[in-house]
């Protein structure tokens, strides 16, 4: 157990409909990032909230979203998904602004839009 | 974009070899960091190089930096069958706005 925490670990979901995945970081971390795995795009980086906040922004789709909350979990939220946002997101927590020391990553969700 | 690209993107060894992989990137870093992950689940963080130090070890990981080649190179010795995985090498860099930046991974079969 890493201690970042995320659910559901699997999904399956009808193109056009909406999701929300939920991530918990590991106690005392404050940066939540989010990442989509695809096998043709790898690793790619969607997201940062740090204490709240949004702090950086990267591939993500207008049809994404994410927030995180005054207890530090985060969600992201996936809406009018097709069959090309089927991928593993990830979370991945660390303690600060800066990845000086490595990010701790939750075990992923699944994703898969039929 | 991927700042990083790794080197191969496949390797098959026997258990008890050596396992090397590369990674080169494009931009000056921070740190470069590497990663494993098994099948389908998170990544395992294994260990940072800072952009001041050569070379880094870490158990049976050896690490090196190469700020000149802007790259990288993980070498995983006496590999065992539990080594089987994939390596990811990522790079913390001002220009990515200090988030780290994944190369396409080596995926690595260790046969017993």
């Amino acid at each position: 157990d890493s201690g970042v925490t995320q659910t559901p670990k699997h999904l399956i979901t009808a193109t056009g409909q909406r999701v929300t995945l939920r991530c918990s970081p590991r106690s005392g971390d404050l940066s939540v990032y989010w990442y989509q795995q695809s096998l043709d795009q790898g690793l790619q980086f969607l997201i940062q909230y740090y204490n709240g906040e949004e702090r950086a922004k990267g591939n993500i789709l207008e049809r994404f979203s994410a927030q995180q909350f005054p207890d530090l979990h985060s969600e992201l939220n996936l809406s009018s998904l097709e069959l090309g946002d089927s991928a593993l997101y990830f979370c991945a927590s660390s303690a600060g602004l800066d990845p000086n020391y490595g990010y701790t990553f939750g075990s992923g969700t699944r994703l898969t839009v039929v | 974009s991927q700042q990083g690209e790794e080197d191969p993107q496949a390797l098959s060894i026997q258990e008890g070899e050596n396992a090397t992989m590369n990674c080169s990137y494009k931009t000056s870093i921070n740190n470069l960091q590497w990663y494993r992950q098994n099948s389908g689940r998170g990544l395992v963080h294994l260990i940072l190089i800072r952009s001041n130090e050569r070379e880094k070890h870490s158990g049976r990981l050896r690490v090196t930096l190469d700020t000149s080649k802007k790259s990288s190179s993980l070498l995983i010795t006496a590999s065992r069958a539990a080594d089987t995985a994939s390596y990811f090498c990522a790079t913390d860099a001002e220009a990515a706005g200090n988030k780290l930046t994944f190369g396409g991974g080596t995926r690595v079969l260790v046969k017993p």
